[in-house]
This record gives structure tokens, sequence and C-alpha cells, in this order.
């Protein structure tokens, strides 16, 4: 049974950092790409990283870019996700997502259950 | 704000057909990027709900059916039942941004 859980939210004062992490079970790792995905308290569904099944390409939103970094340690199942100068509008729920098909046409699926970010002074 | 656009709000009542559509252009959704589609239940986790364009993965009921035309895609709801209330998100690749999208999304409501 494919499984991701995500760890690691909390509140954090503005500009701080956090990182968070996603534990993947269940299916084989090493062969897909995964997403991280941030939802803010009653809002919609903001795409924010994708990192390749080997880790060589990587890609941001333009609302995290150069603040954000995602990585993967394939010998331990773990996506992760470096959120530094963090911002109110970083607050959010942050899912992981396994991203299946080609390249450019991911769908995801599975989902975690999500970790909680906020930022507030 | 998103460059996929869909309606907030679509409403229906209890076996009716409802459809929800997902406006995007000529960078994602124009370009022949497929477009897939989610559900989120009440306090839930996102779920898959469509890939492919008109896909199902399995254990989707077939009153679910997908398309996509041009520089826009549909998701259709037939046979409208109350555990179908749910939000509705539409999600491509945009080559512009060189990253993916999520649409606005949509609130279905059973009347």
């Amino acid at each position: 049974q494919v499984h991701l859980v995500e760890s690691g939210g909390g509140v954090v004062q503005p500009g701080r950092s956090l990182k968070l992490s996603c534990a993947a079970s269940g299916f084989t790792f090493t062969t897909y790409g995964m997403h991280w995905v941030r939802q803010a308290p009653g809002k919609g569904l903001e795409w924010v990283t994708v990192i390749s099944y080997d880790g060589n390409y990587k890609y941001y939103a333009d609302s995290v870019k150069g603040r954000f970094t995602i990585s993967r340690d394939n010998s331990k199942n773990t996506l992760s996700l470096i959120l530094n100068s963090l911002r109110p509008e970083d607050s959010a729920v942050y899912y992981c997502a396994r991203g299946s098909g080609s390249p450019f046409d991911n769908w995801l699926d599975p989902w975690g259950q999500g970790t909680l970010v906020t930022v507030s002074s | 704000q998103s460059v996929l656009t869909q309606p907030p709000s679509v409403s229906g009542a209890p076996g009716q057909r409802v459809t929800i559509t997902c406006m995007g252009g000529s960078s994602n959704i124009g370009a022949g990027y497929d477009v897939h589609w989610y559900q989120q239940l009440p306090g839930t986790v996102p779920k898959l709900l469509m890939y492919g364009n008109y896909l199902r993965p399995s254990g989707v009921p077939d009153r679910f059916s997908g398309s996509k035309s041009g520089t826009s895609a549909s998701l259709a709801i037939t046979g409208l039942q109350a555990e179908d209330e749910a939000d509705y998100y539409c999600q491509s690749y945009d080559s512009g941004l060189s990253g993916y999208v999520f649409g606005t999304g949509t609130k279905v409501t059973v009347l």
C-alpha cells in the first residue's frame, strides 16, 4: 500500500527557516518524481515544487523560487523541503505527492496527509 | 492567481448533471499538456479523480467523465449524489511558468 507521511510543520517566525520531510513507503521510490503542494487555510491548491526520480531536475513555483529547496534521499525513501526566509503568506498545509506519467504531464497520486506550517510573530 | 480558471461554484439536485470547466491558455492546456482532476471532500486530503484528460483511476465511478478541447477542459458529473459535494481542482503543466498549475477550484453543492 502506497503511503506518504509528512512531518516537520509548526509555528515559525517570519524570516526564519523550517525543514519538512516526507517518508514514502509501499512503492519503488527511486522511480517516481515527487511534488510538494500547499493549501492555505480556506484557499485552493498551489503547486510548489517537483523533483525528478533521480534528483537531477527540480522546478519551483515563482512564489518560492530562491527561498525553498527540494531534495530527496533515495537510500532512505525520503523527500525533503527546506523553507527559508519564510513569510506569513507561506502559511499553509504542505502536502507531498507522488508524480506519475510522463515528464511535464504528471498527475499527483497519492497525497500525504499534510503538515501545517504557520508563519507568525 | 492561477492560470487555470474554474467557476467558484456549481450546484445541482440529486440525479442531475453538472459540468465544471477549466479554462487555460496556449502555454498549458492549449499547448497539449494533459489535464488532471482532483476531488477534495470537506476536511480531507485531495484525491485524484481523473488523469490524462479523461481516464478514471480504479474505484472512481463512471458518473465522472472528463474531456479536453482547445484551451479548456471539463469535468462532468452525471447522476449527482450527496457524496459528490466537494471541491474540485483541475491541474496541468505550464511551459511559460516551467511548472505545474492548479485551477482556482470549484465547490460543488448538491441541493
